[in-house]
């Protein structure tokens, strides 16, 4: 299957920064969810997003569908501690009734200082 | 409580020694699959199940088995571990909606180390 290309890897901010992250495809897709893994966690889905263009918010947290549907953001404000984890991307390429499922970027590792 | 349960949690093995690592879900949920993570390259799919007796390969298939009986359990097979197997290993389930799956409920993960 196909990887997503999430960037950045990590990020070392500090406590109260704003965070921005992305996923960039070369294929479109009908779906982007976003999740986050805590430590010893298994992933939780923070956003799903289902339509080109869409901006959705969950608390502090926002992501948008690219107009393209290559691409997705997740944005996330006033960063707290608990917001330290590992964020993946996941998107999902119609395929016309296959057994399509998720495919997941590599995850970016949020750090933060306080 | 909506959830996927994996077992065990933790576990060390010796190489060829046949391990099963279980997987159930409460959800009533038709599609089921099996994740690993391995540090730098994020989650990679290893077996996928569209419902009950329907398996497919995903992306990393090779060294391990699925089955999938019931509806709720979907159990990840290692007939003959290797050291190469040592990762961390995810079970998760999915609605399955109209053009393919919904979102994915992950379990707890299970941490696999071969020796």
């Amino acid at each position: 299957g196909q990887q997503l290309n999430q960037s950045p890897q990590s990020m070392f901010i500090q406590e109260g920064e704003d965070v921005s992250m992305n996923c960039t495809s070369s294929s479109i897709f009908n779906t982007w969810l976003w999740y986050k893994q805590d430590p010893g966690e298994g992933p939780v889905l923070l956003i799903a997003l289902y339509k080109a263009g869409e901006l959705t918010s969950n608390g502090r947290l926002t992501a948008q569908f690219g107009i393209t549907r290559k691409d997705s953001f997740l944005n996330i404000s006033a960063s707290i501690p608990s917001d330290v984890g590992i964020y993946f991307c996941a998107g999902r390429e119609y395929s016309g009734g296959g057994a399509d499922g998720l495919t997941f970027g590599k995850g970016t590792h949020l750090i933060i200082q306080p | 409580e909506a959830q996927v349960t994996q077992n065990p949690r933790y576990l060390i093995t010796v190489t060829g020694k046949k391990l099963t690592v279980t997987c159930s879900q409460n959800m009533n949920h038709e599609y089921m699959s099996w994740y690993r993570q391995d540090p730098g390259l994020g989650l990679r799919q290893i077996y996928y199940s569209m419902n009950v007796e329907v398996t497919d390969k995903g992306d990393v298939p090779e060294g391990y088995k699925v089955s999938r009986k019931e509806k709720r359990n979907f159990p990840l097979i290692l007939e003959s571990p290797s050291p190469n197997q040592t990762s961390l290993y995810f079970c998760a389930s999915s609605p399955w909606v109209a053009g393919g799956t919904g979102e994915l409920f992950f379990g707890e993960g299970s941490r696999l180390t071969v020796l």
